[in-house]
């Protein structure tokens, strides 16, 4: 089993909608979980991270954290055609890596 | 705000020739990593250093190298390059003692023919 699991994707928002991305991760000591944005092309851009249970906030963005259940999710609310990208999950995996999910590809339609 | 560096955003090269690709960090990052991305095969970890000549190979180092002389350079060298090799190459820096968050170069699409 991977460390890092993403619900697959693709997903197609209408503009102002609400994206969901889920992820899901095996260590149950992990304790911090972070999401990167990817436009085509570009290299990964860090736009989250969280490590208490919960929700956190950040303009459009909502990132909650449940460890009972071992999964992390990111809301995009008011969806824009900018947000239109991939997302990866990450958790720490020893002292210095990061596990990265496969990512989920979103499309904003205008 | 960190910054990292590589040296080129488009390479292309041929087979057999050796290919070295640079990532520098003006942050005074501990760990260096050089990751690179297929798609549908997402992130692969190739090398990381936590330190100044230290590395440590990830998932798939064969056919690559690194080199760490200098705490904020870290280098990958391909000795033959293939047309396997063809791939977008990501460095990436992070800071110790934290949550290990990693920040990302623009990256380096390298073409072998």
């Amino acid at each position: 089993q991977k460390e890092v699991e993403q619900n697959s994707g693709p997903l197609s928002v209408p503009e102002g909608a609400i994206a969901s991305l889920n992820c899901t991760y095996s260590d149950r000591g992990s304790q911090s979980f972070f999401w990167y944005r990817q436009y085509s092309g570009k290299s990964p851009e860090l736009i989250m991270f969280i490590y208490s249970n919960g929700d956190k906030e950040d303009g459009r963005f909502t990132a909650q954290l449940n460890k009972a259940s071992q999964y992390v999710s990111l809301l995009i609310r008011d969806s824009q055609p900018s947000d239109s990208a991939t997302y990866l999950c990450a958790a720490p995996a020893g002292d210095y890596k990061l596990s990265f999910g496969a990512g989920t590809t979103v499309t904003v339609r205008a | 705000d960190v910054k990292v560096t590589q040296s080129s955003r488009y390479l292309v090269k041929r087979t057999g020739e050796k290919v070295f690709l640079e990532c520098v960090q003006d942050m005074d990052h501990e760990n260096m990593f050089w990751y690179r991305q297929d798609p549908g095969l997402g992130l692969r970890l190739i090398y990381f250093s936590y330190d100044v000549k230290m590395k440590e190979k990830g998932d798939i180092p064969e056919g690559y190298s690194v080199s760490r002389e200098k705490k904020e350079r870290f280098s990958l060298i391909l000795e033959s390059a293939s047309t396997n090799q063809t791939s977008m190459y990501l460095c990436a820096s992070s800071q110790t003692g934290t949550f290990n968050e990693q920040f990302f170069g623009p990256g380096t699409r390298l073409t072998v023919l």
